[in-house]
């Protein structure tokens, strides 16, 4: 399977406990993208890196989450003592070269902060 | 402010009738629009994009959308709905302002196909 990869599927944790989920892109693309979607929302975009610049980051992006892409490959997104509000859909996408090109995405990991 | 609006949580729609979702946007200027669905337990799959040019788009799986610049819409169409085509539908926007690259999504629609 060449599409956008994501582990783990499914996180459980207790609050104030850290996580960490990486993502996978597909080969080529050196655009990667980090959502968030709740139920009953559409996604929310969290930050944004080309290659392993991080280069844009959302307001929701508090001093408690951190996402690197060291080599511009893959990526993870931590959670530092996270809160029951943190539980959600986190999903990952990426994309290639131009702004006009569609981002794909990948299965999302599944978060639930007891 | 940019928004992305779907006015309607569900849409219901016998076999083999036509389906529209709705989408509208509001910004200045001229955003790139782009449709995903999202199966159960599954990633947001891209169906159709418009960047430029034919204010109709033809996308996968038989979808097409209208662009619609002075109503700011993009309405997601489909002549003949299958009961395969329930799942939920996200309309998204990519504003052109500064290096914004993020999609900003619709709360989403939920298609029930019946059969």
């Amino acid at each position: 399977d060449t599409g956008v990869s994501q582990d783990p599927r499914h996180k459980i944790t207790k609050r104030g406990q850290n996580v960490t989920f990486r993502c996978d892109p597909i080969s080529e693309h050196n655009r990667l993208y980090w959502y968030r979607q709740t139920l009953g929302q559409g996604p929310e975009f969290l930050t944004y890196f080309q290659n392993e610049a991080q280069l844009e980051k959302s307001r929701l992006l508090s001093d408690r989450f951190s996402a690197e892409r060291p080599k511009g490959s893959f990526s993870t997104l931590e959670i530092q003592r996270t809160e029951q509000g943190d539980s959600a859909m986190y999903l990952c996408a990426s994309s290639l070269g131009r702004s006009d090109n569609e981002q794909f995405f990948g299965p999302g990991t599944r978060l639930t902060v007891l | 402010a940019q928004s992305v609006a779907q006015p309607e949580d569900q849409v219901n729609v016998a076999e083999g009738n036509p389906l529209t979702v709705k989408c509208t946007y509001s910004v200045s200027g001229n955003p790139y629009l782009f449709w995903y669905v999202q199966y159960p337990n599954r990633g947001l799959q891209f169906l159709l994009k418009y960047i430029t040019g034919d204010n109709l788009v033809k996308g996968s799986y038989g979808f097409e959308a209208e662009f619609n610049k002075s109503q700011t819409s993009f309405h997601l169409k489909k002549p003949s709905a299958l009961v395969s085509d329930s799942a939920l539908y996200f309309c998204a926007v990519r504003f052109l302002s500064g290096s914004a690259r993020q999609l900003t999504f619709g709360s989403g629609t939920q298609l029930t196909v019946l059969p």
